[in-house]
């Protein structure tokens, strides 16, 4: 089983300014990884993935999330924020072992705001 | 391509009433997933299905949640009867067999009053 860690409920920066929303996860064995972004009253929408490879992802909306296994982490980051970014941010595992079961565990989420 | 269609949108009901909502996933998906998300919460898995098979629902409780999915495409997502806990946003997905990365619907959230 696996389990995900979003270290911080709510993020408020500046508009302009670099941001790291943190994810934390927990596996007995190798995993994916996603960030989901959520606008209000909307469906998830996928920002970036990692599969294998390069750890550094590069994502939609020019974000990008490093995967960091010694230290169990997939903090996404941006370096200029915009209002458009404000919406909670989900970070997610599925199992590798699991075949074609790709279930997605979702951490609680953070809440990015920006302020002008 | 059209993306994950889910509807109503919105529903409020009174506790004990049934309920429905209902999921037209992307053309030539053939595995189709039921997700609660809770205020504050992230998504947790209800059912999945693959084509018309439902091989994952051990977190869908039996006695009130019912789902189906005729013919492999459209899903139905059934509660009966409704409790004041049930309120909470039903997510709809889809993707290939073996995908990685859903496509979620815009979800329909359900209050119970």
């Amino acid at each position: 089983a696996q389990s995900v860690t979003q270290l911080d409920s709510q993020v408020p920066v500046f508009e302009e300014a670099p941001v790291e929303l943190r994810c934390n996860y927990s596996s007995s064995v190798s995993v994916y990884l996603f960030w989901y972004v959520q606008y209000p009253n909307q469906g998830l929408q996928l920002l970036l993935k990692y599969l294998s490879g390069s750890t550094l992802v590069k994502g939609i909306n020019g974000f990008e999330a490093e995967f960091n296994k010694s230290q169990t982490s997939f903090h996404l980051r941006k370096p200029s924020v915009h209002i458009s970014d404000t919406a909670e941010y989900f970070c997610a595992v599925s199992d590798i072992s699991s075949g074609s079961a790709r279930q997605l565990t979702f951490g609680s989420g953070t809440q990015l705001t920006v302020l002008p | 391509e059209a993306g994950v269609v889910q509807s109503p949108r919105y529903k409020i009901i009174e506790k004990k009433q049934p309920v429905a909502f209902w999921c037209n996933p992307i053309s030539g998906h053939n595995t189709l997933y039921w997700y609660r998300q809770n205020l504050g919460q992230g998504p947790e898995l209800l059912i999945r299905y693959e084509n018309e098979e439902a091989v994952d629902d051990s977190q869908l409780p039996k006695d009130r949640f019912s789902a189906e999915r005729l013919k492999g495409v459209d899903s139905t997502l059934k509660i009966q009867p409704a409790e004041l806990g049930d309120s909470a946003v039903y997510l709809c997905a889809s993707s290939l067999r073996g995908g990685h990365g859903y496509t979620f619907g815009s979800g329909t959230r359900l209050t119970v009053v």
